[in-house]
């Protein structure tokens, strides 16, 4: 079985402090997303990467940055967090496609960031 | 604390009957699409996909039918069961020609079955 693992559940932090969330998977997928899901919007990709040290932005980068080192683990960076970032935070993988078509994305169980 | 399923549709139904969740997507060069479920407090869990060279594609108790003409997906859930509540997502994604694509989703449907 194919395991997305989030480093926390629940988090609550201050404005201003640098965030970290930690995403690693076990399966050896070439891509990793993360993802916030809040209310009514659903949800929107901040930030994607498709092998180790590349990333690409998705929909809402701002406020955000990610770092790949390793294939397995993705980390989601919130520089200074502020309020408005309070949300779930959802990691996936996937594998990459040899035919064109799209893939499923496998998700983590996500975090619940509070920002204070 | 704050439910992802706050402000969206809802469909209400009976154990034992048959739920029909619609999705109208916007791209019409996606050609990749897929159903999530998600339960309060866990991410979202893989239900089915269908690629734009089908139009029809049957899993466990489910089916996913695409009518490309007018952008829209369904999703049939026979004989619902109350384990089967939960909020549903579809997905789309374009060919990748070149490059990446990205799954877009869409905003979600509560579903809730009630015994």
């Amino acid at each position: 079985d194919v395991k997305v693992t989030q480093s926390s559940r629940y988090l609550v932090k201050r404005t201003g402090e640098k965030v970290f969330l930690e995403c690693v998977q076990d399966m050896d997928h070439e891509n990793m997303f993360w993802y916030r899901q809040d209310p009514g919007l659903g949800l929107r990709l901040i930030y994607f990467s498709y092998d180790v040290k590349m990333k690409e932005k998705g929909d809402i980068p701002e406020g955000y940055s990610v770092s790949r080192e390793k294939k397995e683990r993705f980390s989601l960076i919130l520089e200074s967090a502020s309020t408005n970032q309070t949300s779930m935070y959802l990691c996936a993988s996937s594998p990459h496609s040899g035919d064109g078509f799209g893939n499923e994305q496998f998700f983590g169980p996500g975090t619940r960031l509070t920002v204070l | 604390g704050e439910s992802v399923g706050l402000h969206l549709p809802t469909l209400s139904v009976q154990e034992g009957d048959n739920s029909i969740i619609n999705c109208a997507y916007s791209n019409s060069a996606s050609d990749y699409f897929i159903w999530y479920k998600q339960e309060s407090g866990k991410g979202p869990q893989f239900i089915i996909d269908i690629r734009s060279n089908m139009d029809k594609r049957q899993g466990q108790r489910v089916t996913v039918l695409l009518n490309k003409t007018v952008k829209h997906l369904s999703l049939q859930i026979a004989a619902t069961q109350p384990g089967d509540s939960a909020v549903y997502f579809c997905a789309e994604m374009p060919l990748m020609n070149s490059g990446y694509s990205t799954l877009t989703f869409g905003k979600g449907t509560m579903l809730l079955v009630s015994p």
